[in-house]
């Protein structure tokens, strides 16, 4: 079956520590692919999008995410973490039209 | 508006009650679509219009389940007979136009529980 799969459901780190969030997908073409994040009671806010070109995306707040077609991947990645990055992660991939399909999220946490 | 805003924000029904959640897209964007988001969940996709069209609407659990858009701007997601199960946050979000890749921006949600 299609599906976007986050393997990690929970993700510490320390603050000033990298981070990767992991996304898989299993599509016969390569998808649109997406993060976003979520703060508690808050909306979906885009962090950045990949449709073609250089594999490697930077998007807002110093996030970046690299699609590596033999993997079927597309990381989501951050050099130093601050506390404010605490919240939910999604990976989310649009196939056809513009209907996104979303993985089943990431929840970060920051150590002080 | 600036952004997606929904409203209410917060509900609670009693089982059996129907409720009515309310979705005003940015101003302009053609595309309008609900999702709805179980605790601890990924959004799911319930529902999807072109202006006032419904072009998808195969995510919609149960005939319980009625969406519109009728003048192509304000959309109604409305809950029938609720059941604990509808316990969930409501997403909406628009985009600009129907072309895959388009920027969607959601908004902050209706939170709903069943009791």
């Amino acid at each position: 079956a299609q599906s976007v799969t986050q393997p990690d459901i929970h993700i510490t780190v320390s603050e000033g520590a990298s981070l990767e969030l992991r996304c898989n997908y299993s599509y016969g073409a390569t998808p649109y692919l997406f993060w976003y994040v979520q703060s508690p009671g808050q909306g979906l806010q885009l962090l950045l999008k990949y449709f073609s070109g250089d594999t490697l995306v930077q998007g807002i707040k110093g996030f970046e995410a690299e699609f590596k077609r033999s993997q079927s991947s597309f990381n989501l990645r951050k050099p130093s973490v601050h506390w404010s990055d605490a919240a939910e992660y999604f990976c989310a991939v649009v196939i056809a039209g513009n209907m996104l399909t979303f993985g089943g999220g990431t929840r970060l946490m920051v150590k002080p | 508006g600036a952004g997606v805003s929904q409203s209410p924000r917060y509900k609670v029904a009693k089982r059996g009650q129907d409720v009515a959640l309310r979705c005003d897209p940015i101003s302009g964007h053609v595309s309008l679509f609900w999702y709805q988001q179980a605790l601890g969940q990924g959004p799911e996709f319930l529902t999807y219009f072109q202006n006032e069209a419904q072009l998808d609407k195969s995510g919609l659990p149960s005939d319980r389940f009625f969406a519109e858009r009728p003048e192509g701007s304000v959309s109604t997601l409305k809950i029938q007979r609720t059941q604990q199960e509808d316990s969930a946050v409501y997403l909406c979000a628009s985009s600009l136009d129907g072309r895959s890749g388009n920027t969607i921006y959601f908004g902050e949600g209706s939170w709903l529980t069943v009791v």
